[in-house]
């Protein structure tokens, strides 16, 4: 049973659009929602969280919005950019930090110049 | 400050043949974990650490096995590998966030 469901799983928007990645989740205990962004040959490295008492969070040009009725959180990235073409995986988990990440299978994101 | 390292980057293996993944991390981070990677799979959780001597189950288990003897370390363990575990591994730990070290590709034949 796949508790996050991410979508699309690759999209393509010009440079300065803004690519929208959606996350629907199940499991109501998850309380802590991050997004991971992975270029080829590393690792995935955190780009942006949110806890569930907060409907919105930006940093820089990353926004969640978060909709806890609907089980359901989104990414945008505001003025994209070449250099944002990578992978972005959402995750979830509970229980104060110490269970691990469940993630959603990625989206493959390039933006053309 | 390294942050979290696996060692080695690249593996090939045999079927059948042993061998142990170690991550490490200088972040002084109670929790710790191992991770899978598949094309189109996400990443899913192999093990868990949240301390010293400590170790749990994730969703993905089965042929694997861990142990954490030391606090700023995390091994994994493959007894006898098989060809369905060929896979990216990455190692993660926290305090809250998770950091990810660069990955082990592995491949059994």
């Amino acid at each position: 049973q796949q508790q996050v469901k991410q979508s699309p799983q690759s999209l393509i928007v010009q440079k300065g659009g803004i690519p929208i990645i959606n996350c629907a989740y199940e499991n109501t205990a998850f309380d802590y929602f991050p997004w991971y962004q992975q270029f080829p040959g590393k690792g995935p490295a955190l780009l942006i969280a949110i806890r569930p008492d907060v409907s919105e969070k930006k940093e820089g040009r990353f926004t969640i919005s978060f909709n806890k009725s609907a089980k359901q959180f989104s990414l945008h990235i505001m003025d994209s950019q070449p250099g944002d073409s990578a992978t972005y995986f959402c995750a979830a988990n509970s229980g104060g930090g110490a269970d691990g990440l469940t993630f959603g299978k990625g989206t493959h994101l390039i933006i053309q110049p | 400050n390294a942050g979290v390292t696996q060692t080695p980057k690249f593996r090939v293996l045999k079927t059948g043949q042993s061998m142990t993944l170690l991550c490490a991390q200088d972040m002084n981070h109670e929790y710790m974990y191992w991770y899978r990677q598949d094309p189109g799979m996400g990443l899913r959780l192999i093990h868990y650490s949240v301390g010293e001597g400590t170790t749990a189950k994730g969703e993905v288990p089965d042929g694997y096995n861990v142990s954490r003897l030391k606090k700023q370390n995390f091994l994994l363990g493959l007894e006898s590998a098989a060809p369905s575990q060929t896979s990216v591994y990455f190692c993660a730990s926290a305090r809250y966030e998770q950091f990810f070290g660069p990955g082990t590709r592995l491949t059994v034949l």
